[in-house]
């Protein structure tokens, strides 16, 4: 079965410290890749999506990842975190042609200002 | 409305208890989903409706788990003689199309704790 790695579940940091979020999945066919991310109180938000095309995807708020697909891996990051960034970010795979998210367990994020 | 709308945002329920969640989709979205998201981990896939039609029940995790969309918009998860593994943030999604290229917009969940 496809499933999808977070292996920073929790992660503080300093403004205006660079960040690099984890995410692998586990599935060997053609993969559709997003980021969400939860603010305190608020629903699930798109940051970005890769479907195809160039592998380093940039979303809103200053984010990017990067797809890489001999390692499996879509690693979320930004240059310099700020305070308001403080959430909790979940890494999601669709199997082509399908529409079910699988979700990653998330990663907390604290940023200290 | 502007964003998906999920009530209550918090149920308690004693155990045995049968409960219903509801959410309104954006109006004129054609696909809606529900997830089940237990704490500390990432949300799971539970149905998938097309309009009026269930198209995917795989992710209910028993029979006492039932949701309905009859008109096609408005959707109820119904949970029927409630345990303690149940508590956990219900989701709801919705999305203009079918089809995951679309995007979907969550709601902000219904968090229930079975006591």
């Amino acid at each position: 079965a496809q499933s999808v790695s977070q292996h920073n579940h929790h992660v503080i940091l300093s403004e205006a410290a660079s960040l690099e979020l984890g995410c692998n999945y586990s599935y060997g066919g053609t993969v559709n890749l997003f980021w969400y991310v939860q603010y305190p109180g608020q629903h699930l938000q798109l940051l970005l999506k890769y479907f195809s095309g160039d592998p380093l995807v940039k979303g809103i708020k200053g984010f990017e990842a990067e797809f890489i697909k001999s390692k499996f891996s879509f690693n979320l990051r930004k240059p310099s975190v700020q305070w308001s960034d403080t959430a909790e970010y979940f890494c999601a795979v669709t199997t082509s042609g399908t529409y079910k998210y699988i979700f990653g367990t998330g990663t907390r994020l604290k940023v200290l200002a | 409305g502007a964003g998906v709308s999920q009530s209550p945002r918090y149920k308690v329920a004693k155990r045995g208890q049968d409960v219903a969640l509801r959410c309104d989709p954006i109006s004129g979205h054609v696909s809606l989903f529900w997830y089940q998201q237990a704490l500390g981990q990432g949300p799971e896939f539970l149905t998938y409706f097309q309009n009026e039609a269930q198209l995917d029940k795989s992710g209910l995790p028993s029979d006492r788990f039932f949701a309905e969309r009859p008109e096609g918009s408005v959707s109820t998860l119904k949970i029927q003689r409630t345990q303690q593994e149940d508590s956990a943030v219900y989701l709801c999604a919705s999305s203009l199309e079918a089809g995951i290229d679309y995007g979907y917009t969550f709601g902000s969940g219904t968090r229930l704790t079975v006591v």
